[in-house]
């Protein structure tokens, strides 16, 4: 199956400090991408859907200033978490949509994301 | 808008013995299905999705599901489980009108393989 790779798979900051957080599409070509956010235990929520260029869709209550999304190329989209706070601590993970394959979505790995 | 209930947060089973994972979901629109796998500190794989045709799907790792629609379920089942099959398991939607194509999870539910 395709693959989709994420950059860091962890890392850790200071409150305040801003973290961008890489999706990348490696065997094909994705015109949309989703990041979704895990707390512990519990089930994927979606965030946001990631257009290559145009502006990327937020869910309700998903501060968009504060979870900047950028979708520059075909196999690239970046999730920044700007000013970040412990609250925002979680697991992040991000999705490749196949144009290929009927609603086919591939996972990457995730990153953990601890705000100190 | 649609949802997904897992009503199993748990289930804990002996290795080798079948097993069955269920699903239901609430949608006014028809709606693809998927049951996906996750593995501790990983992202998300497929093991099957449901999109049209017939209703008993077979996925990866000897998992299948059975699409009934008056019930609006779709149960996932292995016959045999094995420690490996250890992980969690989240069951999702799409919805077939739109074109955003963004997936509905429910709230997973946490197999555990004994020996």
């Amino acid at each position: 199956g395709a693959v989709v790779s994420q950059h860091p798979s962890r890392v850790i900051c200071k409150s305040g400090t801003s973290v961008k957080i890489e999706c990348r599409s490696l065997d094909f070509q994705a015109t949309t991408m989703f990041w979704y956010r895990q707390f512990p235990k519990q089930s994927l929520m979606l965030m946001a859907t990631s257009n290559e260029g145009s502006k990327a869709t937020y869910e309700q209550g998903v501060e968009k200033d504060k979870f900047l999304i950028n979708h520059a190329s075909l196999t690239l989209s970046t999730l920044t978490v700007t000013s970040a706070h412990p609250e925002d601590s979680s697991f992040y993970i991000c999705s490749a949509r196949d144009p290929q394959g009927i609603d086919t979505q591939y996972f990457g790995p995730g990153t953990r994301l601890t705000v100190l | 808008a649609q949802s997904v209930t897992q009503l199993d947060s748990q289930v804990p089973v002996f290795e080798e013995a079948p097993v069955e994972l269920r699903c239901n979901y609430s949608s006014s629109v028809s709606v693809y299905l998927f049951w996906y796998v996750q593995y501790p500190n990983q992202g998300l794989q497929l093991l099957l999705k449901y999109l049209s045709g017939s209703t008993l799907v077979k996925g990866i790792n000897g998992f299948e599901a059975e699409f009934n629609k008056s019930q609006t379920s779709f149960h996932l089942r292995k016959p045999s489980v094995h420690i490996s099959d250890t992980a969690e398991y989240f069951c999702a939607v799409s919805l077939m009108d739109t074109g955003r194509r963004a997936l509905t999870f429910g709230s997973g539910t946490r197999l555990q393989v004994q020996p």
